[in-house]
């Protein structure tokens, strides 16, 4: 079937410190892959994505390279801020009527220190 | 211009009792999800509505329901409450249905907050 697997939280790091976050998927076809982003209290926000292979996605210092050979789409950033802390979601999703949906990933809460 | 909107933002019922939430998706757009999101459970897909009709629905019981308008809105009805219930319950609209366009966004609303005592 069809999954995102993503690396457990919670992730605590100092303010100004480089951020990866592990993201891989499974799927059946050729996925639009996707980071999204959920600040407390609020719902999702598109954070970037990528539709095709080596793509890379960015937005706001945040990078995500799309890597079919390795199934992944890991997110970067090199310097992050306090105001970076949320729970971040790994998504896919796929062309077809009946996988007509997002599949995310379970998120990963990132927490910034000052 | 407006983003998806959901009502109420929170709604406390009790366990039997039954539950309206409603979504007004982006103007122009036709497609809306459903996505249920429990503690530590990440989201969990619900239902796919896309013009007027449901599309798709997650692994979930017939109690849970839902329709599209006219209008494209949408509404989400839980009958016969479980306290498992409790969630963050949020909607996303797209232009075209997610699986019709490569890359096609989905915009999420703010959500409903559902508990169930």
């Amino acid at each position: 079937g069809n999954s995102v697997t993503q690396m457990e939280g919670p992730v605590t790091l100092s303010e100004e410190a480089f951020l990866t976050i592990n993201c891989t998927y499974t799927a059946t076809g050729y996925p639009s892959l996707f980071w999204y982003v959920q600040y407390p209290g609020e719902g999702l926000q598109l954070l970037l994505k990528a539709t095709k292979a080596d793509d890379k996605g960015s937005n706001k210092g945040f990078e995500a390279t799309y890597r079919k050979e390795t199934t992944s789409f890991h997110l970067e950033k090199g310097s992050v801020q306090v105001s970076d802390s949320a729970v971040y979601f790994c998504a896919l999703s796929l062309r077809g009527n009946r996988d007509d949906k997002i599949i995310f990933g379970k998120g990963t809460r990132l927490h910034i220190l000052p | 211009e407006a983003g998806v909107t959901q009502s109420p933002t929170h709604l406390i019922k009790t366990r039997g009792q039954q539950a309206t939430l409603r979504c007004s998706p982006i103007s122009g757009h036709t497609s809306v999800y459903w996505y249920q999101q429990a503690l530590g459970l990440g989201l969990q897909f619900l239902l796919w509505y896309d013009e007027g009709e449901e599309r798709n629905r997650g692994n979930f019981p017939p109690r849970f329901s839902g329709r599209q308008f006219p209008n494209y809105s949408s509404e989400l009805n839980v009958n016969a409450l479980e306290l498992e219930d409790s969630a963050l319950y949020l909607c996303a609209s797209s232009l075209v249905g997610i699986g019709q366009a490569r890359g096609s966004e989905a915009f999420f609303g703010q959500g409903t907050r559902l508990t169930v005592v």
